[in-house]
């Protein structure tokens, strides 16, 4: 069965860094494209990146373009996540998410993880 | 960037009621549009894709319309375990993805 499981948040001081990942299983991990996607809490569902099946292209929120890079390690079934000069407004459960349908980047999400969450705080 | 605006915010209703939600785009995105189910500390659920389409396992009392700019979830007799948020998502453009902002489905 499919399985994203995330980790790498925690509490982090303002204009630091963090790395997240998302460990993929149950699928053939390099044929489908991987997003990033974040929620505030209580607030509702914020798209953030993501990366094609295999690596090439790679798209962004407005929020977060030139401070957060994804990237994936398709040997390794693996979603990166690197968020820099973080700010509060970052602080968010970070979800990972699979595409529906190979070698598709924009589409909906079949499968989701549980999610890591990111503090940002001083 | 595509906007979609979800309406009503909040939805009162009861068990067997008829809910009927609303979801708004800023520009046509065709009938790429999905809707998701998210209950408190859980991952949001597929529930419809391409507008009107149910996901593998959705029960028949949730049904997806619209095309173009207007969209509409109906959940046809509410069970307890309908009560959550809802969000719908725009698949439509090449560079993004949005959310609308959700509507919470609340026990009147």
């Amino acid at each position: 069965q499919v399985q994203l499981v995330e980790s790498g948040g925690g509490v982090v001081q303002p204009g630091r860094s963090l790395r997240l990942s998302c460990a993929a299983s149950g699928f053939t991990f390099n044929s489908y494209g991987m997003h990033w996607v974040r929620q505030a809490p209580g607030k509702g569902l914020d798209w953030v990146a993501v990366i094609s099946y295999d690596g090439s292209n790679k798209y962004y929120a407005d929020s977060v373009k030139g401070r957060f890079t994804i990237s994936r390690d398709n040997s390794k079934n693996t979603l990166y996540l690197q968020m820099n000069s973080l700010r509060a407004e970052d602080t968010a459960v970070y979800y990972c998410a699979k595409v529906h349908g190979d070698y598709v980047t924009f589409r909906y999400f079949d499968y989701w993880g549980q999610g890591t969450l990111v503090t940002v705080s001083s | 960037e595509i906007v979609l605006t979800q309406s009503p915010g909040t939805l009162s209703l009861s068990p067997g009621e008829r809910a009927t939600l609303s979801c708004r785009a800023s520009q046509s995105v065709s009938s790429s549009l999905a809707w998701y189910q998210q209950k408190p500390g859980q991952a949001p659920r597929l529930l419809i894709y391409g507008a009107s389409s149910r996901a593998t396992g959705i029960p028949d009392r949730f049904s997806g319309s619209g095309s173009g700019t207007d969209f509409t979830l109906t959940i046809s007799r509410l069970e307890p375990e309908d009560f959550a948020v809802y969000y719908c998502q725009q698949y439509g453009s090449s560079r993004a993805l949005t959310f609308g902002g959700g509507t919470k489905v609340e026990i009147k």
